[in-house]
């Protein structure tokens, strides 16, 4: 079947830290897999994504790389913000099933000056 | 193109009444999706439709949840009758559609709160 499952929250950093969210998945053929960004009170919107194998989504300075071998897709940043404190969903959608989407359960990053 | 709209964005109900929520997803999309947020469960999909036919509507939870979509820009989520365990926030998502795998669009969602 097809299953996300990413890193437990909730994060907590300081300013200029390195983040890393931990995100690897189960899936049928070969998914693309995308990041998503929940801020408060807003709805999801996509942050970065990547549709085969060692492709690098990269965006406001988050990267993620595909790694097949590893089944996994881990969002780093090499320096946060306080601006980047939100939810952070991994998800992936399969090929040929008209976009149908399977999403991690998030992870709720703070950011603290 | 002004994205997913979602109406209304807040909603509060007494338990026992009737629900109705609305999307109109992006033109030219062929998938709706819409998904349900809790703190407990995190992001559920409850139904999606694909050229306005329901495709997998697994998710929806017992019979109180009803979805339709009549026309490839509308469509309503409709709780009947509503508990408070259904409060929530309730995003519908849209895209292309077909075999290429694009992003999911999502609304900014309805917050319900049964009360």
């Amino acid at each position: 079947g097809n299953s996300v499952t990413q890193m437990e929250g909730p994060v907590t950093l300081s300013e200029e830290a390195f983040l890393t969210i931990n995100c690897t998945y189960t899936a049928t053929g070969y998914p693309s897999l995308f990041w998503y960004v929940q801020y408060p009170g807003e709805g999801l919107q996509l942050l970065l994504k990547a549709t085969k194998a060692d492709d690098k989504g990269s965006n406001k300075g988050f990267e993620a790389t595909y790694r097949k071998e590893t089944t996994s897709f881990h969002l780093e940043k090499g320096s946060v913000q306080v601006s980047d404190s939100a939810v952070y969903f991994c998800a992936l959608s399969p090929p040929n099933t008209g976009n149908q989407f399977y999403f991690g359960t998030g992870t709720s990053l703070t950011v603290i000056p | 193109d002004a994205g997913v709209i979602q109406s209304p964005r807040h909603e509060v109900t007494e338990m026992g009444q009737e629900v109705t929520l609305r999307c109109k997803p992006i033109s030219g999309h062929n998938s709706l999706f819409w998904y349900r947020q809790t703190m407990m469960r995190g992001l559920e999909l409850l139904i999606y439709f694909n050229n306005n036919v329901p495709i997998d509507d697994s998710g929806m939870p017992e019979d109180r949840f009803s979805a339709k979509m009549p026309n490839a820009s509308f469509s309503t989520l409709k709780i009947q009758p509503s508990e408070p365990r259904d409060s929530a926030v309730y995003f519908c998502a849209s895209t292309p559609g077909g075999s290429m795998n694009t992003e999911a669009f999502f609304g900014q969602g309805t917050r319900l709160t049964v009360v």
